[in-house]
């Protein structure tokens, strides 16, 4: 299975500011999502990091708030833009290497804004 | 409603208890997740399926298209086992959407 990478596992920000979350796989993979994870909830998916294009945004989650780059198959980027206190959440990528295949998870990026 | 329904929200058990957690979901999908979410935050993949049924150690996961149904087991339970498991589907595109997730406390 994929090992990866996710940097920061935590930050705490200052309200306004922006934070750059890196996603960083052992291996070549096709698919990359990321999620949040508010407290005391579940996740949900934020959008699927497709190489090489525009991030593809499930509702509720817009490029300006949350931009995504691709720049290969092994890394992919999380940008959560002028932070409120209602962005902490866990960050978490996820890769799997085809639709047939099981996701695996980074351990995640806890973040808190003042 | 939701389209992923876990039940029982929350699980205390007594080790070595035999450990069934239900999930219901509501949309088609291609397959259906079971995940370990431990208190770091840490999330595995215990078990991707589309029918039947398969085993790993203690964990025996199931699935009934028809009903809609899926069921985690964990067999001679152990305080290790106490994590948050969640249930998730996909579709076509592998893009999950999750159950809101059993807290599993087993007591040793």
């Amino acid at each position: 299975s994929a090992v990866i990478s996710q940097k920061p596992s935590r930050d705490i920000c200052q309200r306004g500011t922006s934070l750059t979350i890196q996603c960083q796989v052992d291996s070549q993979v096709t698919m990359m999502f990321w999620y949040r994870q508010q407290p005391g909830q579940s996740l949900t998916l934020i959008a699927t990091a497709n190489q090489g294009s525009e991030a593809t945004y499930e509702s509720g989650f817009v490029i300006d708030k949350f931009p995504i780059s691709r720049p290969n198959l092994t890394f992919s980027t999380l940008t959560v833009s002028n932070m409120s206190p209602e962005d902490s959440s866990i960050y978490l990528c996820s890769v799997a290497l085809n639709s047939n295949q099981p996701q695996h998870f980074g351990d995640g990026t806890r973040l808190s804004i003042l | 409603k939701n389209e992923v329904e876990q039940s029982p929200q929350n699980l205390t058990a007594q080790e070595g208890e035999f450990i069934t957690i239900n999930c219901s979901y509501s949309v088609g999908i291609s397959a259906l997740h079971w995940l370990q979410q431990h208190p770091g935050g840490g999330i595995v993949s215990l078990f991707m399926l589309s029918s039947g049924k398969k085993k790993h150690g203690r964990l025996i996961a199931t699935i009934n298209i028809q009903e809609k149904h899926s069921s985690l087991h964990i067999t001679a339970s152990h305080p290790r086992d106490s994590a948050v498991y969640i249930c998730a589907v996909s579709g076509n595109g592998n893009d999950m959407r999750f159950g809101a997730g059993t807290r599993l406390t087993v007591k040793p």
